[in-house]
C-alpha cells in the first residue's frame, strides 16, 4: 500500500554542522506534509509544514524542500545543536479533506558535541 | 493552556483485562485522534473523531473502542487487552475549521501500556 517512508534510519552530525533528513512518499494525492520532532519519552512536536503547491518553506533554522516530481521531502536543520537530537518524522495527508495523517518510520538524529 | 493531556502515563495490564485511556484538550479543537507507536515505527491511527458526536476507524482499529465524551475529551478503551496491544498510545487534536488547509495535529505526552 501507499506509505510515507524514510531513506535513513539514523543520522549522526557534528554540532554546528547542517543536517539533512530525507523522506520519500508514495501517495500522489498528498497535498500537505508535516515534519515532527519527537524527543525521548515525549509526544511528537510540530516543526514545519508545507503544502503541495509550494516547493520550499523556511522556518527558524529549518527548511523543508518538496520535490513532487520524485515524491521526495527533505528537512534541513542549520547549525545543528545538541537539543536537536531526536527522532524526526515526516507525515502527510492523503488528499484534501482527509483526516488520516500517515507517518514515516522516523530518522534518529544524534548530534555529536 | 495545558494543550493535550493524557492519563495514565504508564499502565501494566494482564491479558484479558480492560482499561480506558483518557485524553483531554483545552484548545477548543474540533478533531481528536488516537495513535499507537510501536518500537522503530511511526505512529499509526487507531480511531479519530472529526467533530463532537462522530467517530471513525483509522488504520488499526481492531481491539479498540472510542468515545467522544464532549468537545474536550476523547477516550480509548481496550475491552480485552492482548500482548499485541503493548505500545505507546498518543492522543492528538487539531482544528480544521479555522484554517482548513492547515491540519497540524497537537500531541499529548503519551501513555505507555504493557500487556503481560
Amino acid at each position: 500500500g501507499e506509505s510515507v517512508g524514510l531513506h535513513l534510519p539514523t543520522l549522526s552530525v557534528q554540532e554546528g554542522d547542517n543536517s539533512i533528513i530525507n523522506c520519500a512518499y508514495s501517495n500522489s494525492a498528498s497535498d500537505y506534509f508535516i515534519w515532527y520532532k519527537q524527543e525521548s519519552g515525549k509526544g511528537p512536536q510540530f516543526i514545519i509544514d508545507i503544502r503541495s503547491n509550494m516547493d520550499k518553506r523556511q522556518g527558524q533554522r529549518v527548511t523543508v524542500l518538496l520535490n513532487k516530481t520524485v515524491k521526495h521531502l527533505s528537512l534541513q536543520i542549520a547549525a545543528t545543536q545538541p537539543g536537536d537530537s531526536a527522532v524526526y518524522f515526516c507525515a502527510d495527508f492523503s488528499g484534501a479533506g482527509s483526516y488520516q495523517l500517515t507517518f514515516g518510520k522516523g530518522t534518529k538524529l544524534s548530534v555529536i558535541p | 493552556n495545558a494543550g493535550v493531556t493524557q492519563t495514565p502515563k504508564f499502565q501494566v495490564l494482564k491479558t484479558g483485562q480492560s482499561m480506558t485511556l483518557q485524553c483531554a484538550q483545552d484548545m477548543n479543537h474540533n478533531s481528536m485522534y488516537w495513535y499507537r507507536q510501536d518500537p522503530g515505527m511511526g505512529l499509526r491511527l487507531i480511531y479519530y473523531s472529526a467533530s463532537e458526536g462522530t467517530t471513525d476507524k483509522g488504520e488499526v482499529p481492531n481491539g479498540y473502542n472510542v468515545s467522544r465524551l464532549n468537545k474536550r475529551e476523547f477516550s480509548l478503551r481496550l475491552e480485552s487487552a492482548a500482548p499485541s496491544q503493548t505500545s505507546v498510545y498518543f492522543c492528538a487534536s487539531s482544528d480544521r475549521l479555522i484554517e482548513p488547509l492547515r491540519r497540524e495535529q497537537f500531541f499529548g505526552p503519551g501513555t505507555r501500556l504493557t500487556v503481560l
